[in-house]
């Protein structure tokens, strides 16, 4: 079984800090994705990652990075959280493009 | 760009009734599709998948879709919901073709009563 794993389940940081978000996935994966759920809105896709050191910009990218240096690895970066990023943020990995994402179990982020 | 519409945002069942949630999706091209359950307090699951071959695909747990490419629908649908059915659903849709990610309906919260 695929396994997804995101570094924390509850995070509550300040306005202004730098804040990240790790996940790892232990499939050999290629292709690594990062979304924030809120209701009512579904999920909509930040950046996602196709290989290592690529990235490219989903839906929401505005306030966010990422950063890929190993195939496990995928981590979102808050530069300067702000209380309108409060959500849950969603990891997911993929082998090729008709597979289905795994997901991890989700962080609940929240900025105060 | 793409985009996936669900059009119910809350469905209220009871037990044995029939279910049938709408996916609309907007793409020109190949696409793959998905539906995810989520219950309350867990991850997101894989309820089925088309990718190509017969457009009638079951799932897990007695589900199935059925993928109409004329209408770009891709209607997800149990004969009897169970109390456990209660959970969100939502339908996603990727382009056939390498580094290209899910696109999320916005989900439909189904309630089961028994």
């Amino acid at each position: 079984d695929v396994k997804v794993t995101q570094s924390s389940r509850y995070l509550v940081k300040r306005t202004g800090e730098k804040v990240f978000l790790e996940c790892v996935q232990d499939m050999d994966h290629e292709n690594m994705f990062w979304y924030r759920q809120d209701p009512g809105l579904g999920l909509r896709l930040i950046y996602f990652s196709y290989d290592v050191k690529m990235k490219e910009k989903g839906d929401i990218p505005e306030g966010y990075s990422v950063s890929r240096e190993k195939k496990e690895r995928f981590s979102l970066i808050l530069e300067s959280a702000s209380t309108n990023q409060t959500s849950m943020y969603l990891c997911a990995s993929r082998d090729k493009s008709h597979q289905p994402q795994h997901f991890g179990d989700g962080t609940r982020l929240s900025i105060l | 760009a793409q985009s996936v519409s669900q059009h119910n945002h809350h469905v209220i069942l009871s037990e044995a009734a029939s279910l049938e949630l709408g996916c609309n999706y907007s793409y020109g091209g190949t696409v793959n599709l998905f539906w995810y359950v989520q219950y309350p307090g867990q991850h997101l699951q894989l309820l089925l998948k088309y990718f190509s071959g017969d457009p009638l695909v079951k799932g897990i747990k007695g589900f199935e879709a059925e993928f109409i490419k004329s209408k770009f629908s891709f209607n997800l649908r149990k004969p009897s919901v169970q109390w456990s059915d209660t959970a969100e659903y939502f339908c996603a849709v990727n382009a056939n073709q390498a580094g290209t990610a899910l696109i999320f309906g916005k989900g439909t919260t189904l309630s089961v009563s028994s």
